[in-house]
């Protein structure tokens, strides 16, 4: 069966610390890789996607991933991690037809809860 | 305008209750979704509309009965439900249903069956 993993679920970081969240999932053929962040109280927002090309992808507030598809992995960094950054954080995949998806169907990984320390 | 609103924010209801949860969506999207998630769980999907008629229904109990009545407007009628439904339910748009289509979540209604 598809899936995504995140290793992590809980992270617990000092403010300035490096963050890096790791993301696999189990496909072979084309995916489109999704990062969401959840913050408390808050509805899901999408904090960067890749589809193609450049490996590496910026988003929003500082975040960016790389996708290394010999490791099928999609990892979440930020250099220098503010309190506000706490929030719950989602990998989600969405592949297509050929690797059994359904369109439009997000698959979410279980999340990995980040707190981070004043 | 990346906004997809959702009513009731809580909605409590008995196993014999009917209830509906409203979506509403202006971007002019055209697929919208819902999810359920329980509790320390990821989001998992339930209905996916597609220019207003129903495209995926992931093998949902006949107590949810998803109705698209235009474009902006998704909702999800709810009869008879378990306990184990309690859940936050979350509604999503996007422009369509291609896999490159980024997905804008509502804040979710949380609902608890007693």
């Amino acid at each position: 069966a598809q899936s995504v993993s995140q290793h992590n679920h809980h992270v617990i970081l000092s403010e300035a610390a490096s963050l890096e969240l790791g993301c696999n999932y189990s496909y072979g053929g084309t995916v489109n890789l999704f990062w969401y962040v959840q913050y408390p109280g808050q509805h899901l927002q999408l904090l960067l996607k890749y589809f193609s090309g450049d490996p590496l992808v910026k988003g929003i507030k500082g975040f960016e991933a790389e996708f290394i598809k010999s490791k099928f992995s999609f990892n979440l960094r930020k250099p220098s991690v503010q309190w506000s950054d706490t929030a719950e954080y989602f990998c989600a995949v969405k592949s297509g037809p050929e690797n059994g998806g359904s369109q439009g169907n997000l698959i979410f990984g279980k999340g990995t809860k980040l707190s981070v320390k004043p | 305008d990346t906004e997809v609103t959702q009513t009731p924010k809580h909605l409590v209801m008995g196993m014999t209750n009917k209830k509906s949860l409203k979506c509403e969506q202006h971007m002019g999207h055209r697929a919208m979704y819902w999810y359920k998630q329980k509790a320390k769980k990821p989001p998992e999907l339930m209905f996916v509309y597609s220019y207003e008629k129903l495209s995926i229904n992931e093998s949902v109990p006949s107590r949810f009965s998803p109705e698209c009545p235009n474009s902006s407007l998704l909702n999800l009628h709810l009869h008879a439900l378990q306990p184990e439904d309690s859940a936050l339910y979350l509604c999503a748009s996007s422009q369509g249903l291609a896999a490159r289509e980024t997905q804008y979540f509502g804040p979710g209604t949380r609902l608890l069956v007693l």
